[in-house]
């Protein structure tokens, strides 16, 4: 079974602060994702990694394929940045009767103080 | 990036009444297409699959006639909650994929269920 973990579940930060957000899973993947979802419920995609290393502004996602690990990192942090940060990976075996569909942690709920 | 829209955001109905929502990709053909729902404070939870011009196959424990979903087009997939129940009070979220082979997952904004 295909677990993904997330830590923190809970991070509360100053603003300015930098901030690194865990998640292992279980099994091999073909990509991972990471999400960001608003107060108001609407999920944005952030990255999708596969291999390394890829940033965005103030965000960094890295993994590490062997060890089965990827950090959400973001720097100079912001009020705004406060949102619920989920992973996702897709596996790559496919069960009976899977379609290789996303499997979620549940989620870090980050509160970034002004 | 590819942006799909759910509509309504919210919805209001009384317990017994039917809802549907609508998922769109919007500026690329979805082969595949997923329906989620998530209750406060938990994660996303696979309701269904949708492929295009095909039957949706859903996960064990969704019921299939009471959750109708259809694919009709590469763009557009509904969502029906058939004789809504306060316990089918969610947010359902769609989220669309070029196709099975392609990794990248566009999520739409989430529509809000509430059933009276």
């Amino acid at each position: 079974k295909n677990e993904v973990e997330q830590s923190p579940q809970n991070l509360t930060a100053q603003e300015g602060e930098f901030i690194t957000i865990n998640c292992s899973y279980s099994v091999g993947i073909s990509a991972l994702h990471w999400l960001q979802q608003h107060p108001g419920g609407g999920i944005v995609s952030l990255f999708m990694l596969s291999s390394g290393k890829k940033k965005h502004g103030r965000l960094i996602a890295t993994i590490n394929i062997q060890e089965k690990h990827s950090s959400l990192h973001i720097t100079a942090s912001h009020p705004r940045d406060s949102a619920v940060y989920i992973c996702a990976v897709r596996p790559l075996l496919v069960s009976s009767g899977s379609a290789r569909q996303l499997t979620f942690g549940s989620g870090t709920q980050l509160t970034v103080l002004p | 990036g590819a942006v799909v829209s759910q509509h309504p955001s919210r919805v209001i109905c009384k317990s017994g009444t039917s809802v549907k929502i609508e998922c769109r990709s919007l500026d690329f053909q979805a082969t595949t297409m997923f329906w989620y729902r998530q209750f406060p404070k938990q994660s996303l939870m696979l309701m269904a699959t949708s492929n295009e011009g095909s039957k949706a196959t859903y996960e064990q424990g969704v019921e299939k006639d009471k959750f109708l979903i259809n694919h009709a087009s590469l763009t557009l997939s509904t969502l029906t909650v058939t004789s809504a129940h306060p316990e089918d009070s969610s947010f359902y979220i769609c989220s669309a994929r070029r196709d099975l082979n392609y990794n990248e997952q566009f999520f739409g904004p989430g529509t809000r269920l509430t059933v009276l």
